[in-house]
């Protein structure tokens, strides 16, 4: 069974500061990754799919990258409403849909 | 646009089943796959399991396979969940989402429902 470990847990920063997070696989994934944001009392949002690539209207301070076990989420300057959890997401392993357990981006 | 409405929140006791329906529009249902997730209050999100509208190939995942069910009617365009065999520790919010098949991400999804066991 495929682990997603995504570090750090939570990431105190303030708005106009760099945001990056990680996520680990423990077997390769090729470059099936995707990115999900969730506010608090809404529903996730996909940000990125194929580890790279933006989904319809997400702005361009996200940006992603990687392969095979290695990923990251950048966000390039964070705004207010950026603060909120990230999940990772691997398909490689269809049909299975695990997720990492989340990095929570916090107003420091 | 594209909407997924999910059914409103339940109180059920234990031991009891509960089914959850996710109602879409602005897309062709019968194209895509529907997943399910399941998300236990202040935790992170966990696949349940994806259902194809066309064939009605069921993927679940193992933990959940004894005890849940999905399917779909492609005459209303609406996706439905039911778990059985509720305990305590099923009490999370579960969402519908568009799979978007073979190794493809969850691009739209449903606003949740609260499903709460407790007796």
């Amino acid at each position: 069974e495929i682990v997603l470990t995504q570090s750090p847990a939570t990431l105190s920063l303030s708005p106009g500061e760099r945001a990056t997070l990680s996520c680990r696989a423990s077997q390769s994934v090729s470059d099936y990754l995707a990115w999900y944001q969730q506010k608090p009392g809404q529903a996730p949002r996909l940000l990125i799919s194929r580890a790279s690539n933006r989904a319809t209207g997400i702005p361009a301070r996200f940006s992603g990258s990687g392969s095979e076990t290695d990923f990251t989420l950048t966000i390039s300057s964070l705004e207010p409403e950026d603060f909120a959890v990230y999940y990772c997401q691997e398909r490689r392993h269809w049909p299975s849909g695990t997720f990492g357990g989340g990095t929570k981006v916090e107003i420091k | 646009q594209i909407h997924l409405v999910q059914s409103g929140g339940e109180l059920k006791n234990p031991g009891a089943s509960v089914r959850v329906s996710c109602t879409v529009s602005g897309y062709n249902f019968s194209v895509y796959l529907m997943a399910w997730m399941r998300q236990v209050p202040g935790q992170g999100l966990q696949w349940l399991g994806s259902i194809s509208a066309a064939s009605g190939q069921k993927f679940y995942t193992q933990t959940f396979q004894s005890r849940l069910t999905l399917t779909t009617d492609p005459s209303t365009n609406t996706a439905f969940m039911e778990l059985q065999s509720l305990t305590v520790d099923d009490t999370a919010v579960f969402y519908c989402a568009r799979d978007r098949g073979v190794r493809g991400e969850f691009d739209h999804w449903g606003q949740g429902t609260l499903v709460t066991v407790s007796s």
